[in-house]
């Protein structure tokens, strides 16, 4: 597509409940990432992908968290047991390869645990 | 991993003014990058850094690449209200390697007042 596509992009969960977000990123664009940004921060670095493989998953803030890229397109962020803490705007974006910081980004979901 | 430091964290200024704000690491970075925000949206990529001295404009943004390489600056001239707006720098989070995601600073909101 023209741009980074993110869905929902808003998302009202309770409590433990189970949520997944979505990241479709541009075609050809190899390199996909997820970022975390809470109010009056900067985004924060959760995961990335090269191709269809984690390569770097260190910013997963505990086992809740987990993303997947099984064809190397399309990623899908997933949170188990939300907790009001888990609340923020995740972004996610991608760039031609991993090493070229031009990322684009997409517009974000703003999820909101209750 | 690299941190980076953000000043002012909010600016007040008149149409027409120009607009200094700068970003400091306590370590050495490679790379630095100029991100625009607007509300609801993910960040835009303005403005791209790469070697220690550098100066790069972009319309009415110059941004600096510090000689120590512990720093940046963005200056906006003559400033509209479209300028509106909260940017972050960025770096890659790691020096050791090539193909690190980016870090973000916390940012610096800018209101400009007609």
């Amino acid at each position: 597509g023209a741009g980074v596509s993110q869905t929902p992009s808003n998302k009202v969960t309770e409590k433990g409940k189970y949520v997944e977000l979505r990241c479709d990123p541009i075609s050809g664009h190899t390199a996909l990432y997820w970022y975390r940004q809470s109010l009056g921060q900067g985004p924060e670095f959760l995961i990335y992908f090269q191709g269809t493989g984690a390569a770097d998953d260190s910013g997963l803030p505990n086992d809740r968290f987990f993303a997947v890229r099984p064809e190397g397109s399309v990623s899908t962020l997933k949170i188990q047991r939300t907790e009001r803490g888990d609340s923020a705007v995740y972004l996610c974006a991608s760039s031609l390869s991993a090493g070229n910081y031009g990322y684009t980004f997409g517009s974000g979901t703003r999820l909101t645990v209750v | 991993g690299q941190q980076l430091n953000q000043s002012p964290q909010s600016m007040f200024i008149q149409e027409g003014e120009d607009v200094s704000m700068n970003c400091t690491s306590s370590s050495i970075f490679n790379t630095w990058l100029w991100y625009k925000q607007e509300p609801g949206e993910g960040p835009v990529l303005l403005i791209a850094l790469y070697k220690a001295g550098e100066l790069t404009s972009n319309g009415r943004l110059t941004a600096q690449f510090g000689i120590t390489r512990k720093d940046s600056f963005l200056n906006i001239s003559a400033s509209i209200p479209s300028d509106v707006g909260i940017y972050f720098c960025a770096g890659p989070r790691s020096l050791n390697s090539g193909n690190t995601p980016l870090v973000f600073g916390k940012g610096t909101r800018l209101s400009v007042i007609a």
